[in-house]
């Protein structure tokens, strides 16, 4: 298996533009995360689906992060409009069964500049 | 909410000194505790992992302890490696929560040559 993999790798864009990051887990897994991850915050969990069901989005730091789990194997966290405070490195993760319960496997992050 | 609280905060050792780091977890009911590996520029990866039905486990110069009465469990790397220079985080299951995880704040492993 190829592990999670995630794209773009890296993202520079310009304050006010819609950015969009995408996850494919690992076949087989049940459970998705995305994090966010900071010099100032650590790792953060901003949203985790089950069986692609959004399960605890409390993470999400406000309206303008949004995201989907269409099927199976993809997942996008898009974030409309940026801003500068949205530098981070984006992590998502999967599990087979209850993240906090099972090993978690991360993608090899988004690295996103918002100019 | 945060149920995780991980010391020290950086670490810095001598090659082939042993390096321990401690995490306290809040609830009695959380049974499983992984530590996470992230080098410079890399993804988390799992290192090692322990379930509250064992007490230690080791994984040649890894180990992981338990003490669930204190509710704290540590990582013990010995004779350490520059290559182990990393930011190290625990994590445990989230307070009410099993479906995701808490992680601790992490900490900078520095192995001097």
């Amino acid at each position: 298996d190829a592990g999670v993999i995630q794209s773009p790798r890296h993202e520079v864009t310009e304050m006010g533009q819609e950015v969009t990051l995408r996850c494919k887990p690992i076949s087989g897994h049940d459970y998705l995360f995305w994090y966010r991850q900071t010099m100032m915050r650590g790792l953060e969990l901003l949203i985790y689906f089950n069986n692609n069901v959004p399960i605890d989005d409390s993470g999400m730091p406000e309206d303008r992060f949004s995201a989907k789990m269409p099927n199976a194997s993809f997942s996008t966290l898009k974030i409309q409009p940026s801003e500068p405070r949205d530098s981070a490195v984006y992590f998502c993760a999967s599990s087979l069964g209850a993240g906090g319960n099972n090993e978690q496997f991360f993608g090899p992050g988004t690295r996103l500049t918002v100019l | 909410g945060e149920n995780v609280e991980q010391h020290p905060s950086t670490l810095s050792v001598q090659e082939g000194d042993s390096a321990v780091i401690k995490c306290t977890y809040s609830d009695s009911a959380s049974n499983y505790f992984p530590w996470y590996k992230q080098e410079l520029g890399k993804r988390p990866q799992l290192i090692i992992d322990i379930r509250s039905n064992v007490g230690e486990k080791k994984d040649q110069r890894i180990a992981v302890t338990l003490n669930k009465t204190a509710k704290h469990f540590s990582l013990h790397i010995t004779e350490t490696q520059p290559e182990d220079s990393a930011v190290y985080f625990c994590a445990a299951p989230y307070l009410t929560n099993a479906g995701k995880s808490t992680f601790g704040d992490g900490t900078t492993l520095t192995v001097k040559p």
